[in-house]
């Protein structure tokens, strides 16, 4: 079952507004990565997080993971309309990735 | 890049018959691969990993003689879904992974469906 709580489950913005998402865990892991997902189609890489405190930027993205290791955050600066999708947080543990719930983006006209 | 193909992207079939649906790194070497089941809403489910050249690893719950997975070489790893009924009907998806790092990089996703 899945260990990451990720947050908001969904959220509805304006254009040009600022969005940020979390991720937090009971437990630590080594590596954080941010997807995004659309309708149809399979998630997509965004920001990779590999050391604890790391802070990284893909763009209007910028992600950051947590310095206890338990959690991560993603922004989003000056949403725009293609931002839409949902966003899931995955944190690495051994082989396999453990997934967030996702987090629905929505954006407002 | 990191390109990942899935083929096909939709299949209906009937029930009682047998699917395979295919996972192709187009760039590069996977020396993992990964398949997920998603349902409507929902994040992804786990099915099992393959190594190439090994038997895959089934997570618990998921039948290894209802979802064949096959990973014969660095680029390639299909899933058939044998027999199969109603409640097979999904969004599969495949992901591949290189050897030494951990981002898993994702097919775009079949969507099943058993009639």
């Amino acid at each position: 079952g899945q260990q990451l709580n990720q947050s908001p489950q969904s959220m509805f913005i304006q254009e040009g507004e600022d969005v940020s998402m979390n991720c937090t865990s009971s437990s630590i892991f080594n590596t954080w990565l941010w997807y995004k997902q659309e309708p149809g189609e399979g998630p997509v890489l965004l920001i990779a997080l590999y050391k604890a405190g790391e802070l990284t930027s893909n763009g209007r993205l910028t992600a950051q993971f947590g310095i206890t290791r338990k959690d991560s955050f993603l922004n989003i600066s000056a949403s725009i309309p293609s931002d839409v999708g949902i966003y899931f947080c995955a944190g690495q543990r051994g082989d396999q990735l453990i997934w967030g719930a996702g987090t629905k983006l929505i954006i407002k006209p | 890049g990191a390109v990942v193909s899935q083929h096909p992207s939709r299949v209906i079939c009937k029930s009682g018959t047998s699917v395979k649906i295919e996972c192709r790194s187009l760039d590069f070497q996977a020396t993992t691969m990964f398949w997920y089941r998603q349902f409507p809403k929902k994040s992804l489910m786990l099915m099992a990993t393959s190594n190439e050249g090994s038997k895959a690893t089934y997570e618990q719950g998921v039948e290894k003689d209802k979802f064949l997975i096959n990973h014969a070489s660095l680029t390639l790893s299909t899933l058939t879904v044998t027999s199969a009924h109603p409640e097979d009907s999904s969004f599969y998806i495949c992901s591949a992974r290189r050897q030494g790092v951990y981002e898993q990089y994702f097919g775009p996703g079949t969507r099943l469906t058993v009639t």
